[in-house]
């Protein structure tokens, strides 16, 4: 079965860190455009950040300089570190496959919630 | 930036009725356009892409058309399972944006 497991997510002070995860199985992470989503009551859905082939990775200007993505091929997972968290980070993140050659976001995970407060 | 909208923001339907959702696109994007599906405690779940094309499953009352900045959603003949948030998003953008509508609620 085709399904993306995110995990990671959790409460963290602003200016903190957090890694956020998504297992990947019934297809390889490092073969596939990969891409992380974030959704809150307020803004609605907002794409953070793709990666492509290779290590072309791409990054919404509101986490640029500040968010990492990755994978990691032996694990079949991709990754998302977030550094300098602020309070409007806080959302529930979606790991989301980019298929039909990057038309569209075609298998979602569950989502992971990260909430920023002191 | 592409800024995208949606209309309108709720749709009171019956089921057995159909529906006709509205996303319009502030450039164009061609037809790089994909609308999803979302339920409370759930990931969206991709119905359309290419403007048009229907994912493989997904029922044949669901039916996109459009392209440039104009698009539509219409659902016929309303189902139980498909109340639910519909966005649109489009994949024009380069360097990549994936930007997202606000969403149009079904519900009943």
């Amino acid at each position: 079965e085709v399904q993306l497991v995110e995990s990671g997510g959790g409460l963290v002070q602003p200016g903190g860190s957090l890694r956020l995860s998504c297992a990947a199985s019934g297809f390889t992470v490092s073969s596939n455009y990969m891409s992380w989503v974030r959704q809150t009551p307020g803004k609605g859905l907002e794409w953070v950040s793709v990666v492509y082939s290779g290590h072309n990775t791409y990054y919404a200007d509101s986490v640029k300089g500040r968010f990492t993505i990755s994978r990691d091929s032996s694990k079949n997972t991709l990754y998302l570190q977030m550094n300098s968290l602020r309070v409007e980070d806080t959302a529930v993140y979606y790991c989301a496959r980019l298929g039909y050659d990057g038309a569209a976001l075609d298998i979602w995970g569950q989502g992971t919630m990260v909430t920023v407060s002191s | 930036e592409i800024v995208m909208t949606q209309s309108p923001a709720t749709l009171s339907v019956s089921p057995g009725e159909g529906a006709t959702l509205s996303c319009r696109a502030s450039q164009s994007v061609s037809n790089n356009l994909a609308w999803y599906q979302q339920k409370p405690g759930q990931g969206p779940r991709l119905l359309i892409y290419g403007a048009s094309t229907r994912v493989t499953g997904i029922p044949a009352r669901f039916s996109g058309s459009g392209s440039g900045t104009e698009f539509t959603l219409t659902i016929t003949s309303l189902q139980s399972e498909d109340f639910a948030i519909y966005y649109c998003q489009q994949s024009n953008s380069w360097p990549p944006e994936f930007t997202f509508g606000p969403g149009t609620k079904v519900d009943i």
